[in-house]
């Protein structure tokens, strides 16, 4: 199993609504990330954890609040966003931390707020 | 801190032709280098990687990047490109420092569309 999961898909919120998005991996990877990208725009690191412990916050607003219960799983919840933190929200596993590894991604939630 | 270019942001290419996409990167230590393809609909993925060795590196569906030290690259080549690899492509950076998370910087990307 190569698969990073997303779920959901596609997310559209209001600005004063409590949103969570979900990420699942199984290939024992104890590093995980969230990134963000806008449209015609790279990916932009906005969290990692490494062992399932906050390791980079790379200052995101704390309307956006990641959580890892374990080591398979990653959460973001999202609270009173604003229509410009629409984007697709994309997840990524990596074997650890050190220097020779890659990220596997997943599909990305592709979220809306109006 | 890193920055990576890529320089064509979208190229049109007709079947059969074949590809160079440009990758620059700034970073005045060893890095390890990637090439992430995004085909459409559908979710990044690994086309091919440099950690060290042979700096001519192939990877998947017939892609290959050779990285050139003295010149900060590592452009992406396929002898003949098909329309299924109509995708956007970003070239990725990532420092090699002991210890520590080492953080990837993604290009901006870069668009091919191949007509059949």
């Amino acid at each position: 199993d190569t698969e990073v999961t997303q779920t959901p898909k596609h997310l559209v919120m209001g600005m004063t609504n409590k949103k969570s998005l979900k990420c699942e991996q199984h290939m024992g990877h104890r590093a995980m990330y969230w990134y963000k990208q806008k449209a015609k725009k790279p990916p932009e690191l906005m969290f990692v954890y490494s062992y399932e412990k906050l390791s980079i916050n790379e200052s995101v607003p704390s309307r956006f609040s990641p959580e890892c219960p374990n080591s398979s799983l990653l959460n973001l919840h999202l609270h009173a966003l604003q229509p410009e933190d629409s984007a697709l929200y994309l997840c990524a596993s990596s074997l650890n931390r050190s220097m020779n590894t890659e990220a596997f991604f997943g599909q990305g939630t592709r979220l809306t707020v109006v | 801190a890193q920055s990576v270019s890529q320089h064509n942001h979208h190229v049109i290419l007709s079947e059969a032709a074949s590809l160079e996409l440009g990758c620059n990167y700034s970073y005045g230590g060893t890095v390890n280098l990637f090439w992430y393809v995004q085909y459409p609909g559908q979710h990044l993925q690994l086309l091919l990687k440099y950690f060290s060795g042979d700096p001519l590196v192939k990877g998947i569906k017939g892609f290959e990047a050779e990285f050139i030290k003295s010149k900060f690259s590592f452009n992406l080549r396929k002898p003949s490109v098909q329309w299924s690899d109509t995708a956007e492509y970003f070239c990725a950076v990532m420092p090699r420092r002991l210890g520590g998370y080492q953080k990837v910087t993604f290009g901006t990307g870069t668009k091919l569309q191949v007509i059949p």
